[in-house]
């Protein structure tokens, strides 16, 4: 079956850059897409990567490695603001291409 | 602006009532999504569309069906709600295809569904 793992919590300070691991056990991968949702919100798509390593947009970054099943979202230079639940999401290839979720992760941003 | 339209906020049902939620979309996807939310649990697969009057199951379908008459539309239906089915869902749509498109999925503000 398939599964994405990705830590619970994570807390970091403003202004600091924090590391949001994702790994993956999935049929027919095509590829790992990141997603953040605030509170009440709708998730809103941040990035995705097919090939292996590094993309990068803006304060956001994400990471992937086909060979290891992982992947991960750096953010840099912490808002407030980016307080919110991350999730990985992993894109099948199966008859319409569906989306699978991890858990998320909820990230604190301290002062 | 793109949008995915779900037809409530809020909606609160009795057990054994049959529901339906609705969700629009204006941007001509063929992909269409229904995901439930609980805490902890994250976005969990019911059923997704591909095509009008296509669809396949997801993770959890058990108690679900889904309608997709129009390119537009994806209905997510409760035969028979129950207490368990208490959750937030969530519709999604998004483009076909491989590479940098159709990976972005896009979402409507959810539907709190309470079943008492």
């Amino acid at each position: 079956g398939q599964s994405l793992e990705q830590p619970s919590e994570v807390t970091a300070v403003e202004g600091a850059i924090v590391q949001i691991n994702c790994t993956y056990q999935t049929s027919g991968f095509y590829g790992l897409s990141w997603y953040q949702q605030h509170d009440g919100g709708a998730p809103t798509f941040l990035s995705y990567n097919a090939l292996d390593g590094l993309e990068e947009t803006g304060r956001f970054s994400s990471f992937l490695s086909r060979s290891d099943s992982y992947g991960y979202l750096l953010l840099q230079e912490l808002q407030m603001k980016d307080s919110a639940s991350y999730f990985c999401a992993v894109r099948e290839a199966t008859g319409g291409f569906k989306t699978i979720f991890g858990a998320g992760t909820r990230l604190f941003v301290k002062a | 602006d793109v949008k995915v339209t779900q037809s409530s906020r809020y909606l609160v049902k009795r057990t054994g009532e049959k529901v339906f939620l609705e969700c629009v979309q204006d941007m001509d996807h063929e992909n269409m999504f229904w995901y439930r939310q609980d805490p902890g649990l994250g976005l969990r697969l019911i059923y997704f569309s591909y095509d009008v009057k296509m669809k396949e199951k997801g993770d959890i379908p058990e108690g679900y069906s889904v309608s997709r008459e129009k390119k537009e539309r994806f209905s997510l239906i409760l035969e028979s709600a129950s207490t368990n089915q208490t959750s937030m869902y969530l519709c999604a749509s998004s483009k076909p295809g491989q590479g940098a498109a159709g990976t972005e999925a896009f979402f409507g503000q959810g539907t709190r569904l309470t079943v008492v």
